[in-house]
């Protein structure tokens, strides 16, 4: 049973530009959650998308957006890079609330590390 | 808000000594409770959770942590260390309905032969 997947595993830009993460969520899971963690700090939440639609959102700018397809997979969108975005950016995916048994587990894939310089 | 305070963002501790590691929390409805590792160059691993059954809950490769209401604490412990525990910890808080999971700032956990 393959778990949370991301790609790609490292990543270098230059400020100014676009940059595209993608995210496939553990079987059987429908709920998709990003998070940042910069070097030295704890994962902060982004946002978490659920039937295609974001459903939460951290304290983010609109540079950060997202996507999810049908069968569950999701792009985090990071237009006009700053310095400052250079971090670990994490995926996590979940059952949704409310189905199964309360609260679900996020299972976390290992990351992609953006580098911008 | 909920947020979750660590202390001491570097814990040393001699191999086969307990392992003691500091999460207080914040919130305004009941918590749920989790601690994840991450080891280097890797994604986060769940230890355990409490999710408002059981206060003492235990979790993989021997640890436990202690729900205590009165002191808004979740203290992760383990009794004996290994060399294979040396990682980074974090405790993180969510709510029932809303599982988005706010994380402390870690403990680096390094362990001396």
């Amino acid at each position: 049973d393959a778990g949370v997947t991301q790609s790609p595993t490292h990543l270098i830009k230059t400020r100014g530009q676009q940059v595209t993460l993608r995210c496939s969520p553990k079987s059987g899971h429908d709920t998709v959650s990003w998070y940042q963690q910069a070097l030295g700090q704890g994962p902060q939440f982004i946002f978490q998308y659920y039937e295609e639609e974001e459903r939460q959102r951290g304290n983010f700018p609109d540079r950060f957006s997202g996507h999810q397809f049908p069968n569950y997979s999701s792009e985090l969108n990071v237009n006009a890079l700053l310095l400052g975005d250079s971090a670990l950016y994490l995926c996590a995916s979940s059952s949704p609330v409310g189905r199964a048994s309360l609260q679900e587990t996020q299972y976390f894939g290992p990351g992609t590390r953006l580098l911008v310089l | 808000a909920q947020s979750v305070t660590q202390l001491g963002s570097h814990v040393s501790v001699s191999e086969g000594a307990l392992v003691l590691l500091r999460c207080n929390y914040s919130s305004s409805v009941p918590p749920y409770l989790f601690w994840y590792v991450q080891y280097p160059n890797q994604g986060l691993q769940l230890l355990l959770k409490y999710t408002s059954a059981a206060t003492l809950v235990k979790g993989i490769n021997g640890f436990e942590a202690e729900f205590k209401k009165s002191e808004t604490s979740f203290h992760l412990t383990k009794p004996s260390a290994h060399m294979s525990d040396a990682a980074e910890y974090f405790c993180a808080v969510s709510s029932y309905g809303n599982n988005r999971l706010a994380f402390g700032k870690g403990n680096q956990v390094v362990v001396i032969p």
